[in-house]
């Protein structure tokens, strides 16, 4: 079976830094994704990471630990149009790529 | 030039009709995906087809029927609708079925938002 677990909510201030944790339990993982949502709007690509490290991209970066079965994605420098819902969706291997999404992190960015 | 598009972005029914939605995709990717995300924000796989075959099919009722008539489009035909059918219902699609990074990233439609009474 498969369970994503992530924090249903966080608060930030604007310009601070902040981590949203994502731990999985699932069979055939092949790579662990990072969608943000805003409200109203369709789920847009931010990060994936397959192997264990740090992934990052300008403000924002993932980490993977496979034996630990966690992943975390860092955001810095918070801007207010960062208040959104953060899902993290890992996808198993085989013919279908099946991706298995976490209930989402609502982030609120406070000035 | 919009990648992925769904039609239509609202839809309140009666329960009991019958009523399909549709999606479209001008990345000449070869797999499509309906999601569902319901009132807490779950967003939960229903269907894929790749190159017009299915290829994942979760446990949904059998009142949901996709179709694919080409790669470049999925629509989703829903009988019978039920309150439980209230949601957003999301299209996406990916390049392929295989290989590693950033080309398997699925894109997402802007959703169409389904209200059952």
């Amino acid at each position: 079976g498969q369970n994503i677990d992530q924090p249903t909510e966080m608060t930030a201030t604007e310009g601070a830094i902040v981590q949203i944790n994502c731990t999985y339990q699932t069979s055939g993982f092949n790579g662990l994704f990072w969608y943000q949502q805003h409200a109203g709007e369709a789920p847009t690509f931010l990060s994936y990471n397959v192997l264990d490290g740090l992934e990052e991209k300008g403000r924002f970066s993932s980490f993977l630990s496979r034996s630990k079965g966690y992943s975390y994605l860092l955001l810095k420098e918070l801007q207010m149009k960062d208040s959104a819902s953060y899902l993290c969706a890992v996808r198993r291997g085989g013919a279908t790529n099946k991706l298995i999404f976490g209930t989402g992190t609502l982030l609120a960015v406070q000035p | 030039d919009t990648a992925v598009s769904q039609t239509p972005k609202y839809l309140v029914t009666q329960m009991g009709n019958d009523k399909s939605i549709k999606c479209e995709q001008n990345l000449g990717h070869d797999t499509m995906y309906w999601y569902k995300q319901d009132s807490k924000k779950f967003l939960k796989i229903m269907f894929s087809y790749n190159n017009k075959e299915l290829i994942i099919n979760e446990t949904v009722p059998n009142r949901f029927s996709p179709k694919s008539p080409d790669k470049a489009h999925l629509n989703l035909h829903i009988n019978s609708l039920e309150l439980g059918d209230s949601a957003v219902y999301f299209c996406a699609s990916r390049r392929g079925t295989g290989g590693e990074g950033y080309q398997e990233t699925q894109y997402f439609g802007p959703g169409t938002r389904l209200l059952v009474l």
